[in-house]
């Protein structure tokens, strides 16, 4: 089946420690994009990708960082820069280098959470 | 700069009653216009978008939306809901010069009751 994955699907870090999410994709998309999601503050976008070797900030980059070495692979890291990191974070693609018409396809999601 | 706003973050309705969650938008330029559904602890997954053409849309499951472009406004309905129906609902809109930089509203929890 063609999709998005995440891993690890909870994840608990110690304050002061740097934490790298996965995600995986092999919907052969140009795109990707990490959001991260606060209760009642919707979806916020960190970074996104349009093409391997390539990234943007988002709205939020500040204390994270990624790396797009290969087409579906997009990981994200959390710094301890990030003052704020427990949330819920979701890695999305889509198709054609992020057209505005395209669909964005989700994965999972992953609960980090700092003790 | 664009936004989105959903008035409502928290809709209770009965099992088969109608609900309509509210999406309005703002922006300078056209824009694509979206609605993503989020079942708990997964990923969103699309529901339905307004492109062009038609101004109504439809899903497969029933829901329908309407672009209203001298309000602003992108509201989805559903005549009548399931209990399966349960889950939280973003509104997106997304500009229409090129890149897809999607704005997402702060999502509605639809609580249907039996």
């Amino acid at each position: 089946d063609g999709g998005i994955t995440q891993s690890p699907k909870y994840l608990f870090r110690k304050e002061g420690q740097n934490v790298t999410l996965s995600c995986e994709q092999n919907l052969n998309h140009d795109a990707m994009y990490w959001y991260r999601q606060d209760p009642g503050q919707g979806l916020r976008l960190i970074y996104y990708s349009q093409i391997v070797n390539d990234f943007q900030k988002g709205d939020i980059a500040e204390g994270y960082s990624v790396s797009r070495e290969k087409k579906e692979s997009f990981p994200l890291t959390v710094t301890s820069a990030q003052k704020n990191p427990t949330a819920f974070y979701l890695c999305a693609s889509s198709m054609s280098s992020g057209r505005s018409t395209d669909t964005q396809y989700f994965g999972p999601g992953t609960r980090l959470t700092v003790l | 700069a664009q936004s989105v706003t959903q008035l409502d973050s928290q809709v209770p309705v009965f099992e088969e009653a109608p609900v309509e969650l509210r999406c309005n938008y703002s922006s300078s330029v056209s824009v694509y216009l979206f609605w993503y559904v989020q079942y708990p602890n997964q990923g969103l997954q699309l529901l339905l978008k307004y492109l062009s053409g038609s101004t109504l849309v439809e899903s497969i499951n029933g829901f329908e939306a309407e672009f209203n472009k001298s309000q602003t406004s992108f509201h989805l309905r559903k005549p009548s809901v399931h209990i399966s129906d349960t889950a939280e609902y973003f509104c997106a809109v997304s500009d229409r010069r090129g890149y897809q930089k999607v704005t997402f509203g702060t999502g509605t929890k639809l609580q249907v009751i039996p």
